[in-house]
């Protein structure tokens, strides 16, 4: 079975700083990681992923991940805040043998305080 | 949300009601999938669909029926049996080609009065 855990409920940042946020997986087989972001009452929007290649992935709106496999994490990364950040961050991980089934953390709140 | 639409964005709902959600795509992606959101608890899997005719259950199916007639189409029926059915529910597909990233409906929020 694959799982996801996002350990954080909530993060806080202020405008400006650097902000991260933690994502470990468990899957047999390699792992494709994914990083979705979701505003009040809207469906999820696509961040970025990682299928293979170079740890560090670049995604939408200058955020980043780095696939780390001997730790089995995937953090959500951004070098400086924007307000317009906050929103509901979800992490999700499929195996190259499953088929499509995405397993899904239940969610991390960001807020950025300007 | 573009190329998946849901309908409606707001359905009310009276206890002992079935009620069907719409899921249409016009991504030309072969699978479909249906979750239930609920706050503090991430997505849910319901049922899920890779091909036409074809649907298998997620982790949470009870009390919920699809069909899959049409690639475009994947509709969700909350029947009565579902006991606790208020929830936000998001249609998503992917195609063989994303490496399963997943595309999102705008989703529906269900209330049951």
């Amino acid at each position: 079975a694959q799982s996801v855990a996002q350990p954080e409920d909530q993060v806080n940042v202020a405008e400006g700083n650097p902000l991260t946020v933690k994502c470990t997986y468990s899957v047999s087989g390699n792992p494709y990681l994914f990083w979705y972001v979701q505003y009040p009452n809207r469906g999820l929007q696509f961040l970025l992923k990682y299928i293979t290649g170079d740890n560090l992935v670049k995604g939408s709106y200058g955020f980043e991940a780095e696939f780390n496999k001997s730790q089995t994490s995937f953090h959500l990364k951004k070098p400086s805040a924007l307000v317009s950040d906050s929103a509901l961050y979800f992490c999700a991980v499929s195996a190259n043998t499953n088929a499509g089934k995405s397993t899904f953390g239940d969610g991390t709140t960001l807020t950025v305080k300007p | 949300d573009g190329g998946i639409t849901q309908s409606p964005k707001y359905l009310f709902r009276k206890e002992g009601q079935n009620v069907t959600l719409s899921c249409e795509q016009n991504l030309n992606h072969d699978a479909m999938y249906w979750y239930r959101q609920d706050p503090g608890q991430g997505l849910r899997l319901i049922y899920y669909s890779q091909i036409v005719n074809d649907f298998q259950k997620g982790d949470i199916a009870e009390g919920y029926s699809v069909s899959r007639e049409k690639k475009e189409s994947f509709p969700l029926t909350v029947t009565s049996a579902q006991k606790n059915p208020t929830a936000f529910y998001l249609c998503a597909t992917d195609s063989a080609y994303s490496y399963n990233e997943q595309f999102f409906g705008p989703g529906t929020r269900l209330t049951v009065l």
